[in-house]
């Protein structure tokens, strides 16, 4: 595997499941990112992971709880969401934070009924 | 406030032709980046070039190029000799060196036409 991985690449859930979005970089990379991406508007950074610290934290819901193991993955867990969550989730790394491009994973196109 | 506008929500080339893809920043900051990236339908962002604030030359990376007119606040991405594969969404983006984070356009979607 090379660059950025994310599974599942789709998922469908309710509102009272339980899921988990995950992402692995093979860059060697010490940052790590998820965006979210809904229709028709920009992408909003959720958290900012740096070598395995959560730095950034952009108001989002108690129902979106990132972890992260080690700088090479990066979990997204996922409970009692709501219609409004559907969107595509992106995780991202760069060499350090705020430092070079990101590189981006393909991401989890994510429906909640 | 920090701000990227991306003007064009759409646009239509015929193939082999140049496209420019406007953007224009908005910040106080003195130092700061600017991005490009495309996504296709399958939905990866992928890097496309870079441009800091303090670069007196354009950036270029093969067929793309970085029209860079700082007292303007606009970053315009050009694709010489465009390619079916470029259609795609192209996002612009800026990094503000005082906090890292990335600001995002709303993008705008390229079709080319054959």
């Amino acid at each position: 595997e090379t660059g950025v991985t994310q599974t599942p690449r789709h998922l469908v859930m309710g509102m009272t499941n339980k899921k988990s979005l995950k992402c692995e970089q093979h860059l060697g990379h010490n940052a790590m990112y998820w965006y979210k991406q809904s229709a028709k508007k920009p992408l909003e950074l959720m958290f900012v992971y740096s070598l395995e610290e959560r730095v950034e934290n952009n108001s989002v819901p108690s129902r979106f709880s990132p972890e992260c193991p080690n700088s090479s993955h990066l979990f997204l867990h996922l409970h009692t969401l709501q219609p409004e969550d559907s969107a595509l989730y992106l995780c991202a790394s760069s060499q350090e934070r705020g430092w070079g491009e990101q590189y981006f994973g393909p991401g989890t196109r994510l429906t909640v009924t | 406030a920090q701000k990227i506008t991306q003007t064009q929500p759409g646009m239509f080339v015929q193939e082999k032709e140049a496209v420019t893809l406007d953007c224009t920043y908005d910040t106080s900051d003195q130092s700061y980046g600017l991005f490009w990236y495309k996504q296709p339908s399958s939905g990866e962002m992928i890097f496309l070039i870079y441009q800091g604030s303090y670069d007196e030359q354009n950036a270029t990376e093969g067929r793309y190029s970085l029209n860079f007119q700082k007292a303007r606040k606009s970053a315009n991405l050009v694709i010489s000799a465009s390619q079916l594969g470029d259609s795609a969404m192209y996002f612009c983006a800026m990094r503000m060196d005082s906090n890292y984070q990335l600001i995002w356009g709303a993008g705008t979607k390229l079709i080319i036409k054959p």
